[in-house]
């Protein structure tokens, strides 16, 4: 079975640049989040989906960042303008939902430079 | 305070020494406790996870809960150049979503 896909894998952009990151969780995962980390710390919530729905989006900064899971699978996850300090790894993941603790599993992570 | 706490390291031992890394907490409504091992470059791997007290044993692998002193272990076993990572904690409540997570422990397995 195919694990959380996530896309790009790097990338690199100047400041004020759009950007959008991908992601295709696990078949059959109703809840999808996306996360951001730092360096040398754990994952940050940004947003999580129950289906297509945005349940909890407040850490979500909404000036410049938005996100969409339209059909409920697939997610997609913007920021612009990009700035310095967005700078940092973006990791997906998905569970099955209030099953088993909720068990989060994540993707690979797309690593943002933003120079 | 942080509601996890986790000793960021890094710790370095031998191959072939049990490690042992370890997390404290401060909700004693956790009920969930995983263990998320991360290489560099690439996303979380869940290892394990633990319901509430006690032990559970995957392979080379053993990962405890004490939730009297709030404190959580996980334990490698003739460890392996291969288990170089970041070894993450992270804790949810039995009713919510949220992963609460440390900061990880940078682990270095010495041939």
């Amino acid at each position: 079975e195919a694990g959380v896909v996530q896309s790009p894998r790097y990338k690199i952009i100047e400041k004020k640049q759009p950007v959008a990151f991908w992601c295709n969780p696990i078949s059959g995962h109703n809840t999808l989040y996306w996360y951001r980390q730092n360096l040398g710390q754990g994952p940050e919530l940004l947003i999580r989906y129950e289906n297509e729905e945005a349940v909890d989006d407040s850490q979500l900064p909404k000036d410049r960042f938005s996100a969409e899971r339209l059909k409920g699978v697939d997610s997609t996850l913007k920021i612009q303008p990009a700035e310095l300090g967005d700078s940092a790894v973006y990791l997906c993941a998905s569970s099955l939902g209030h099953f088993e603790g909720n068990i989060q599993y994540f993707g690979a992570g797309t690593r943002l430079s933003v120079l | 305070q942080k509601e996890v706490e986790q000793d960021p390291g890094p710790l370095s031992v031998p191959e072939g020494a049990i490690v042992s890394l370890n997390c404290t907490y401060s909700n004693s409504a956790f009920q969930y406790f995983m263990w998320y091992r991360q290489y560099s470059r690439k996303g979380p791997e869940l290892l394990m996870y633990t319901y509430s007290s006690g032990n559970k044993e995957d392979g080379r692998f053993t990962a405890q809960v004490d939730k009297s002193s709030k404190y959580i272990s996980l334990f490698i076993r003739d460890s392996q150049p291969s288990d170089s990572a970041t070894y993450l904690c992270a804790m949810i409540m039995d009713s919510n979503y949220q992963l609460i997570w440390g900061a990880g422990t940078k682990l270095i397995i010495k041939p």
